[in-house]
């Protein structure tokens, strides 16, 4: 059964370094997603991306985050300057439409900072 | 904007049924998801409601109730790896983004 995939699974880095997440959504998928999750608190929508350009972003996206598609099944999420409340679960989810469709979620990436 | 209130934590023993209500109030309604998740992984998928009424899949059973702004989801025959997080789930107005509630914790004792 086709999944998405996020690597690395666990990225350690340090306060003001730049961390670049990576998620291979489900080829025929059309729709991409970030989200996060705090330890013990609830799972968070940071942005969505269609037709190679983001479709909807939550007031956590600001101008530390990006997104980028660099080729045809790769999708990143750039931290540029990360800071101490950055760590968190950071999940990948695909959707081969848009509303009213099941997101995939990928595995997710643990970010600590310290 | 959208509210999306659910229990924190409950409890059940193997073999029972369990209902794990879900409030939401939204901007305009694209529909309810049901999502699973274990500790310490992703997300997984359960269900999707976006008419009236009880949608059947197995042992587990979603409802929804568009006037009431209510959903529930039952877990029939639980077993002790039913334990996880079931987390309610709506799209924003725009449906480009899942807006989550905190998640209900469910513990399955023997």
């Amino acid at each position: 059964e086709p999944e998405v995939t996020q690597t690395p699974s666990h990225q350690v880095t340090q306060m003001g370094q730049e961390v670049i997440l990576r998620c291979v959504p489900i080829s025929n998928h059309l729709y991409f997603y970030w989200y996060r999750q705090i330890l013990g608190q609830k799972v968070e929508f940071l942005v969505s991306f269609y037709n190679n350009e983001i479709s909807e972003k939550s007031e956590i996206f600001d101008d530390q985050f990006s997104v980028e598609r660099p080729d045809g099944s790769n999708f990143t999420l750039k931290i540029r300057s990360t800071k101490l409340e950055d760590s968190a679960m950071y999940f990948c989810a695909s959707s081969e439409m848009g509303n009213g469709y099941e997101q995939y979620f990928g595995p997710g990436t643990r970010l600590t900072v310290t | 904007g959208q509210n999306i209130d659910q229990p924190t934590e409950m409890t059940a023993t193997e073999g029972a049924i369990v209902q794990i209500n879900c409030t939401y109030q939204t901007s305009g309604f694209n529909g309810l998801f049901w999502y699973q998740q274990h500790a310490g992984e992703a997300p997984t998928f359960l269900s999707y409601n976006v008419l009236d009424g009880l949608e059947e899949k197995g042992r587990f059973s979603s409802f929804l109730s568009r006037s009431k702004g209510y959903s529930y989801l039952l877990l029939k025959e639980l077993q002790m790896k039913d334990s996880a997080s079931y987390l309610c789930a709506a799209p924003n107005q725009a449906g480009t983004a899942l807006i989550f509630g905190k998640g209900t914790t469910l513990s399955v004792s023997s």
